[in-house]
């Protein structure tokens, strides 16, 4: 089953409003989490790491004030997209790994956004 | 930062084919991971795997780590195994940064 859960999974919004995507591990603690972005037909993107308790880190050409990550437990991180434009429209995908001792990455189901 | 080129970009099976993906890479990994991801978006995890061979039913995967490349076998393939298969890599760093990084993908199609 899954392990990375993600809501809302379809969210359509007027261009200028604020939009909140969660990201939460299942029966496991995440101190990071990362996000990512995917254009249609295209490749996924890093766009962010998550800090349990810290700053988040973006990647070049993120901007980080449109970009809001909060990662305020352990088992929950959210991106929140301010100011949406019909340019923002994407799926985005959170991922976290499960355990210590092991680099593997599961990932969210994704939400797609849509800005009208 | 690391490249990862996948190939062949897109794929036309027969049910009942085989298939190779590659995945070349341009520098040391601590991770690979191949995914599969489905009509609505999902990423399902099918392999970790740095190095070494690993076999999941009609799926196997092996990666070269000294040559820098993995290849994703599908045995006997189904309509089921449609999508688009990504490789992702995490570059090469002592601490482990967990980030990765994705090639393009394969779009496989399998038609009855």
């Amino acid at each position: 089953g899954a392990v990375v859960s993600q809501h809302p999974s379809w969210v359509i919004c007027k261009s200028g409003t604020s939009v909140k995507i969660e990201c939460r591990s299942l029966d496991f603690q995440a101190t990071t989490m990362f996000w990512y972005r995917q254009f249609p037909k295209q490749s996924l993107m890093l766009m962010a790491t998550s800090n349990e308790g810290s700053k988040a880190t973006y990647e070049q050409g993120v901007e980080k004030d449109k970009f809001l990550i909060n990662h305020a437990s352990l088992t929950l991180s959210t991106l929140t997209v301010t100011s949406a434009h019909p340019e923002d429209s994407s799926f985005y995908i959170c991922s976290a790994r499960r355990g210590s001792n092991t680099g593997e990455l599961f990932f969210g189901e994704g939400s797609r956004l849509t800005v009208l | 930062g690391i490249q990862v080129e996948q190939s062949p970009p897109d794929l036309i099976l027969q049910e009942g084919a085989n298939s190779t993906l590659r995945c070349n890479f341009s520098d040391s990994v601590n991770n690979l991971q191949w995914f599969h991801q489905n009509p609505w978006g999902q990423l399902i995890n099918l392999f970790y795997i740095p190095s070494g061979t690993k076999q999941n039913g009609r799926l196997s995967a092996t990666t070269v780590a000294t040559e820098r490349y993995s290849l994703l076998y599908i045995s006997s393939s189904q309509t089921t195994d449609s999508g688009v298969y990504f490789c992702a890599v995490e570059p090469y760093s002592g601490a482990g940064s967990y980030q990765l990084t994705f090639g393009k993908g394969t779009k496989l199609s399998v038609i009855p």
